[in-house]
């Protein structure tokens, strides 16, 4: 059974620092990893998506990285604004097309 | 593209009824749609794939004839929590694969139900 584990929990730094976010998984049995970002009472947006066979993707101020053969994803978040505190939640896509998805990181971006 | 909305966004109901919540995929058919709830401060657990025109299946430990799941389009599926309790009160929120990609779902808005 897929486990998805998210490190830190929480997560508050000053404005303009650079957010780094952890996620590990323990089968590397994927067809991909995504990032999502959860704000309160909200569903889910959709930021970055990696296939199994990419190493990293960008989209603006974000980064994720992913290492398949160590279950291992990393989100950068350059700059950090107050707009940016939110939940970010990683998952990933299994052999099954279920996703498991980790508890997620909440982080809060003080001005 | 690629939209996916769910109605009602809240609803707070008496213990003992049934509450329906209704996952549409706007712009796209989609043959599979997933349904999570996710418990406060807690992650999206998966509940059941339903697929369009047959039963939909359950994850361990989630009861079928408590969360009945219905996708009788590409377009729809319903879930009926039937005969709620409190310790249903939850967030509800249901994702769709598009028709032909099994690679990516798109999810819903989520339906916070409430059980008094």
């Amino acid at each position: 059974k897929q486990e998805v584990t998210q490190i830190p929990a929480a997560l508050s730094v000053p404005e303009g620092e650079n957010l780094v976010l952890n996620c590990s998984f323990t089968d590397s049995a994927i067809y991909n990893l995504q990032w999502f970002r959860q704000d309160p009472g909200k569903g889910l947006t959709s930021l970055l998506l990696i296939q199994s066979s990419q190493r990293e993707q960008t989209s603006g101020r974000l980064n994720a990285s992913l290492d398949k053969s160590s279950g291992r994803s990393t989100l950068y978040i350059a700059a950090s604004q107050p707009g940016d505190s939110a939940t970010y939640l990683c998952a990933v896509l299994g052999y099954d097309y279920k996703l498991s998805f980790g508890a997620g990181t909440t982080v809060t971006v003080r001005a | 593209g690629a939209v996916v909305s769910q109605h009602p966004s809240r609803v707070i109901c008496k213990s003992g009824t049934s509450v329906k919540i209704e996952c549409r995929s706007l712009d796209f058919q989609a043959t599979t749609m997933f349904w999570y709830r996710q418990f406060p401060k807690q992650s999206l657990m998966l509940m059941a794939t339903s697929n369009e025109g047959s039963k939909a299946t359950y994850e361990q430990g989630v009861e079928k004839d408590k969360f009945l799941i219905n996708h009788a389009s590409l377009t729809l599926s319903t879930l009926t929590v039937t005969s709620a309790h409190p310790e249903d009160s939850s967030f509800y929120i249901c994702s769709a694969e598009p028709r032909g990609a099994h690679n990516e779902q798109f999810f819903g808005p989520g339906t916070r139900l409430t059980v008094l």
